[in-house]
């Protein structure tokens, strides 16, 4: 089984600013790595995939980026409706698609 | 548009059985990969199964062996039998559309609960 480390495990920004999430996979996924954004009650919601594509309707401060192993997603200026936890997600080792543990992204 | 809408959770004990449903509209289940994923509470997310638009079936070995995912082609709709149910699978259910492991479109969800 292929393990995802996300960090930081919460990550406290200022509305405006930038925020870079990690994700670090035990084991090369090539490009095969997602990413999906959850709000408390509500369903994941794809955010990205092919490690750096974003998906239809994703604004463009959402960008992804890496390949092998090391990952990251940017959010280059923080809105309200972005704090949320965020999960990487890889899709190499078919069928077995394993997520990270999440990063929250909360208000500084 | 598509829609997926999961239904059949509840609180059941230990050992027990529970069958989760989801239909799906806007688009035919039968021609797609559609996977099972869930989240016990306050948890990441964990795959649990797929069904293929072949019909092939693959499960995570947490619940290979008591979980069976299977469709009904013309309900247009997902299920999941869940037997022998264990307190650690208390979660909500998502199906989702499986793209070669991509998940565009997710349920709403539905919770298991296992407990005595």
């Amino acid at each position: 089984e292929i393990v995802m480390t996300q960090s930081p495990a919460t990550l406290s920004v200022s509305p405006g600013e930038r925020a870079t999430l990690s994700c670090r996979a035990s084991q090369s996924v090539s490009s095969n790595l997602a990413w999906y954004q959850q709000k408390p009650g509500q369903a994941p919601r794809l955010l990205i995939y092919g490690a750096s594509t974003r998906a239809t309707g994703i604004p463009a401060r959402f960008s992804g980026s890496g390949s092998g192993t090391e990952f990251t997603l940017t959010i280059s200026s923080l809105q309200s409706e972005d704090f949320a936890v965020y999960y990487c997600q890889q899709y190499n080792n078919w069928p077995l698609w394993t997520f990270g543990q999440g990063t929250k992204v909360e208000i500084k | 548009e598509v829609q997926l809408v999961e239904s059949g959770g509840g609180l059941v004990q230990p050992g027990g059985s529970l069958r989760l449903s989801c239909a799906a509209s806007g688009f035919t289940v039968s021609s797609n990969y559609m996977s099972w994923v869930r989240q016990a509470p306050g948890k990441g997310l964990e795959w649990v199964s797929v069904i293929y638009s072949g019909g092939s079936t693959y499960y995570a070995d947490s619940v290979k062996g008591r979980f069976t995912i299977s469709r009904h082609n013309s309900k247009n709709t997902l299920y999941l039998q869940m037997n022998s149910l264990r307190a650690e699978d208390t979660a909500v259910y998502y199906c989702a559309i499986d793209s070669n492991g991509i998940f565009q479109h997710w349920g709403q969800g539905t919770l298991v609960t296992v407990s005595s």
